[in-house]
């Protein structure tokens, strides 16, 4: 079965700095889909990045951007100059788009953003 | 971005009666929606997947007898803790996928608790 590992329970970063969350996963297959999904207090589960296991290049989505490793199974996500906002905690997600079943969460990690 | 929408967002019962939750996509069809259950301060739980007019599958250790799942039309799923009891109090998120292996999107999600 595919799992996925947040080894960070909790973050800290100061506002304006940048910090980065780990992910790591463990899969047989080549083809499948990457998330980072982050979940501030109201509980509402939003999505802030995606990465294609087929593609190259890190996704980027503003100040939001990954580092996925596939040979390594590692998919990182970088917040650049983090704001009070950016607070929440933050999962990480992995997809098998040839099973509908598989869709499986890291433990997540909780951020805290000093002022 | 894709809308979910579920309701009610709180719910309170009493022990043995049952209680359903709605799970609704608002702008799309949803060919598969998925139910998670999540403990406090842990990651989500995936309950079972269920596919417009057909049975849902069901997570090992999950009682399908008790969480009974149904996804009558392609914009609505629903779930129901039937005989509730004060051990299923939880937050419960339903979420729904456009297309097999396209990025998932969540409900606000539903604290059930049972007195």
């Amino acid at each position: 079965a595919q799992t996925v590992t947040q080894s960070q329970p909790e973050m800290s970063v100061q506002e304006a700095e940048t910090v980065t969350l780990s992910c790591t996963y463990d899969t047989s297959e080549s083809d499948y889909y990457l998330f980072w999904y982050k979940q501030p207090p109201s509980r509402q589960m939003i999505l802030v990045i995606r990465q294609e296991a087929y593609k190259q290049q890190n996704a980027t989505e503003n100040r939001f951007s990954v580092n996925f490793q596939k040979a390594a199974k590692s998919f990182s996500l970088k917040i650049s100059d983090s704001q009070l906002g950016d607070a929440a905690m933050y999962f990480c997600a992995y997809r098998n788009p040839y099973n509908n079943n598989d869709m499986r969460f890291g433990a997540g990690t909780r951020l805290t953003v000093k002022p | 971005g894709a809308v979910v929408s579920q309701h009610p967002s709180r719910v309170i019962c009493k022990s043995g009666t049952s209680v359903k939750i709605e799970c609704r996509s608002l702008d799309f069809q949803a060919t598969t929606m998925f139910w998670y259950r999540q403990f406090p301060k842990q990651s989500l739980m995936l309950m079972a997947t269920s596919n417009e007019g057909s049975k849902a599958t069901y997570e090992q250790g999950v009682e399908k007898d008790k969480f009974l799942i149904n996804h009558a039309s392609l914009t609505l799923s629903t779930l129901t803790v039937t005989s509730a009891h004060p051990e299923d109090s939880s937050f419960y998120i339903c979420s729904a996928s456009i297309i097999s292996g396209n990025t998932i999107y969540f409900g606000e999600g539903s604290w059930l608790t049972v007195v």
